[in-house]
């Protein structure tokens, strides 16, 4: 049973370009979230979304963040003209509609803005 | 505000120092209390949930418990391949997704 399939796993950008990150959740899992990790921090949550629906996405900076979880496909973090603060970990998380609120990781993506 | 609080930030044992590891958090209508290993360049593996004070799960070397009002993670024996960053969050009544805290980064020398 595949896990958490993130990718790109490393991702350069130069400052106001754009990031697409991609997050194929757990067979069965039907709810992803996505997190940010900046070097000595912890976690931070971004977004929360089931299959076209977001949840929840109080995380989310209001300008340049977007996230998605078509019907079909990945769910995709996007940053619009990415700025040096962006650079970081993006972790994506599914977890089973049984709601016990247990999330399994992917390995992440790096991104780092030159 | 709901918050998750680790302790200590690093920790430092020797390989059979046994040690424990504490979360407290501050989580309204705690739902579940749940405890990752990071390694680094990897993402969160998930260890173990309680769900109510007084409940303890065990793996291998270690062990989680729940009180009110903390957690810890009890290390028996620890191996260097023990060594990562132990992970605590917490999910509210309100909430659909984990609150973490900043870890505790574990090291185990031979």
């Amino acid at each position: 049973n595949a896990g958490v399939m993130q990718n790109p796993r490393h991702l350069v950008r130069r400052r106001g370009q754009e990031a697409r990150l991609r997050c194929s959740p757990m067979k069965g899992h039907s709810h992803v979230y996505w997190y940010r990790q900046l070097p000595e921090e912890g976690l931070k949550f971004m977004v929360y979304l089931q299959k076209e629906n977001i949840i929840d996405e109080s995380g989310m900076p209001k300008e340049r963040f977007s996230a998605e979880f078509p019907k079909e496909g990945p769910s995709i973090l996007r940053i619009q003209q990415v700025v040096r603060g962006d650079s970081a970990a993006y972790f994506c998380a599914s977890s089973p509609p049984d709601g016990t609120g247990e999330l399994f990781f992917g390995e992440g993506s790096r991104l780092t803005v030159l | 505000e709901d918050q998750v609080t680790q302790s200590p930030e690093a920790l430092r044992l020797q390989e059979g120092e046994s040690s424990s590891l504490n979360c407290s958090y501050t989580v309204s209508g705690l739902r579940g209390l749940f405890w990752y290993r990071q390694d680094p360049g990897k993402g969160p593996e998930f260890l173990f949930t309680l769900y109510s004070a007084g409940e303890e799960k065990e793996k291998e070397r270690l062990k989680a418990t729940l009180t009110k009002k903390e957690s810890f993670l009890h290390i028996t024996a620890p191996k260097p391949e023990d060594s990562a960053t132990y992970l605590c969050a917490g999910i509210g009544g309100s909430q659909g997704n984990l609150i973490f805290g900043k870890g505790t980064k574990l090291s185990v020398k031979p």
